[in-house]
């Protein structure tokens, strides 16, 4: 079986640009989070969704904004980009029962330098 | 906020050594853990996970202990090969307002002398 997939793998944007990364789930799993990793640093939370609807969000900007679709696939969006957005974003999937302690499973990300 | 720390930014072994890498965490609610390994240019790889109702697990290799008392897990590794050698970070995960977001620490680097 496939894993968690994304893309693009590498972006290279400008400052005030916009961007959109797309990650699919594993087949079956129904929840989508999403990370952001500074190099040198674990990753942080940004967003998690399940059946289309936003779970709950980290300490992030208003900049970042995600959606799921009915497929369980997922878009990430962050507007206005700063120097300091350049990170390794990774999308994780889950089977989504609700509260349960279950293993997330991360996509190999994709690597956004903004300049 | 809270989060996970780890002791040793990196810890460097001979092959077939057995290699301890150990974690500390602050949030008495967390009551799932799980260890990742991330190799170069790749998304984390799950290792292995325990549950707070626990205190060791082990699985091929690898064997995690939780001490809730003083907030501790380590992960040891058994008869470390070239290929373990990677970026290993602990991860804590507890139920935050309907999410259950996993919370990371800076992470451990793994170096295997051969």
């Amino acid at each position: 079986d496939a894993g968690v997939t994304q893309s693009p793998t590498h972006l290279i944007k400008t400052r005030g640009q916009q961007v959109t990364l797309r990650c699919s789930p594993i087949s079956g799993h129904k929840s989508v989070s999403w990370y952001q990793q500074v190099l040198g640093q674990g990753p942080q939370f940004i967003f998690q969704y399940y059946e289309k609807e936003e779970r709950g969000r980290g300490n992030f900007p208003d900049r970042f904004s995600a959606r799921q679709f009915p497929n369980y696939s997922s878009e990430l969006n962050v507007n206005a980009l700063l120097l300091g957005d350049s990170a390794l974003y990774l999308c994780a999937s889950s089977i989504g029962t609700v509260g349960g302690q279950e293993t997330q499973y991360f996509g190999p990300g994709t690597r956004l330098l903004v300049l | 906020g809270e989060s996970v720390g780890l002791h040793l930014p990196t810890l460097s072994v001979q092959e077939g050594d057995n290699s301890i890498i150990n974690c500390a965490y602050s949030n008495s609610a967390s009551d799932y853990f799980i260890w990742y390994k991330q190799e170069s240019g790749k998304g984390p790889q799950f290792i292995i996970d325990i549950r707070s109702n626990m205190d060791k697990r082990q699985g091929q290799r690898v064997t995690v202990l939780l001490n809730k008392t003083v907030k501790h897990l380590s992960l040891q590794i058994a008869a470390t090969q070239p290929g373990d050698s990677a970026v290993y970070f602990c991860a804590e995960n507890f139920m935050d307002t309907g999410r259950r977001a996993l919370t990371f620490g800076s992470g451990t680097r793994l170096q295997v002398q051969p």
